[in-house]
This record gives structure tokens, sequence and C-alpha cells, in this order.
């Protein structure tokens, strides 16, 4: 089956605790990138790449990095997470260049709280 | 900066139709895309516009005007649920993809 999965789906954890929520897809896709959700500001792009070894910062990056050292993961790494980082965060992957479609396949989500 | 503006919340009842509008200022354009979102679920894909015009996918349609910088989804038939959050997205040309803040659907019986 066509996924994307994150992994843990929840998390509770404190301040200054590095932690990793780990993706992965099995579609091939070249693009993946990170957001998070919060309530009245839709989705905001942390990170995205567009291959092996190449990422970019989204509008959202501070206190995040990610790294793409294999097509199919991508994980986002909170070196000190804080408070303000408490959020619903989502990963996500698509083809490039398609031109007829720009179908983004989001993962199920991890709801983070940095106490 | 980059923005997309959507309204915040509709409403509407089963069987009516429902256009949810979506304005957008980005560095360069590639598409325009939305997607329905459930509470406590993931975005799904629903249509993407590249060129200008309605593309028609069964009850929803998109629609995309590139000169003016807008465009719209067309919920027709509506059903109970279709109730969720409708985003529209836009890539531009740093390869972001920039999302609205989303509109809330309410459907009524």
């Amino acid at each position: 089956e066509a996924q994307v999965t994150q992994n843990p789906r929840y998390l509770i954890t404190v301040t200054g605790k590095k932690l990793t929520v780990t993706c992965s897809q099995n579609m091939n896709h070249e693009y993946m990138s990170w957001y998070r959700q919060d309530p009245g500001l839709g989705l905001r792009q942390i990170y995205y790449s567009m291959n092996v070894e190449v990422t970019d910062k989204g509008d959202v990056p501070e206190g995040y990095k990610v790294s793409r050292k294999e097509k199919r993961n991508f994980p986002l790494i909170l070196e000190s997470p804080s408070p303000n980082q408490t959020s619903l965060y989502f990963c996500a992957s698509s083809l490039l260049g398609t031109g007829s479609s720009d179908e983004q396949f989001f993962g199920p989500g991890t709801r983070l709280t940095v106490l | 900066g980059q923005s997309l503006e959507q309204p915040s919340e509709v409403t509407a009842v089963e069987g009516a139709i429902v256009q949810i509008n979506c304005t957008y200022q980005t560095s360069g354009f590639y598409g325009l895309s939305w997607y329905q979102q459930h509470d406590g679920g993931a975005p799904t894909f629903l249509s993407y516009n590249a060129l200008d015009g309605l593309e028609e996918t069964g009850r929803f349609s998109s629609f995309l005007s590139r000169s003016d910088s807008y465009g719209y989804l067309l919920l027709q038939e509506l059903q109970m649920k279709d109730s969720a959050s409708y985003f529209c997205a836009v890539r531009g040309n740093t390869d972001k993809l920039i999302f609205g803040t989303g509109t809330r659907l309410q459907v009524f019986p």
C-alpha cells in the first residue's frame, strides 16, 4: 500500500530534550516536506527536500533540522524543543515535475507537546 | 511576502452548492491545489490547476484565473460528509509550497 508513515503519532516531552520525528514514504517520491499546523494558521512548511542530500528552508525553519540521506526517509529533528513548538506536524511527499498534478501525500500526523 | 487568502468559514445545507475562493500573492506560480481535511485527519488532495479554466472531478470542480491570481473550489450536491476544512495551496518558483489558512465548511441537514 502506497503510504507516508510518521512516528511517533503522539509525543509529550520537556523543554530542551532533543527529539526526532521519523517520516518514510514507499512511493519513490523525490519531493518531501514537513509542515506544522496550528489553529488559525493553516499548514506552514518547515523544510522541504527535492531529492537525496538536497534540503531547503520553508517558511518556519527556526528550531528545526532535517536530513535526507535516503530517498524514502526525511526525519525532523528538534535539537532543543521549546513550548512554542507544540503543534501538529505533518510529513508529505510527492513526485516532481509532472505538470499535470502536484498531489502531496500526507502522513497521519504527529501531535507534539513540549512542556 | 507570499500569502493566500480564503474565507475562514462557510456554511451550507445538504444538496446545496458552495464555492470557496482563494486569492494568492506569490513569487512565481506553478499551480493551485486544493486539499480537504477532516477533524483529526490528514489533508487529502482534491484537485490541481496549472492552467486557466475549470477542472471537474465528480461533485467537485476547481477553477483558476492566473491573470487575476484567483481560484475557487466548487462543491456541488453537498453531503454531510463534506463538512471539513479546505485548503488552497500554491507552489511558487522556489519550490516552496504555501498553504492558505483554510476554510471550515459546515454542512447542515
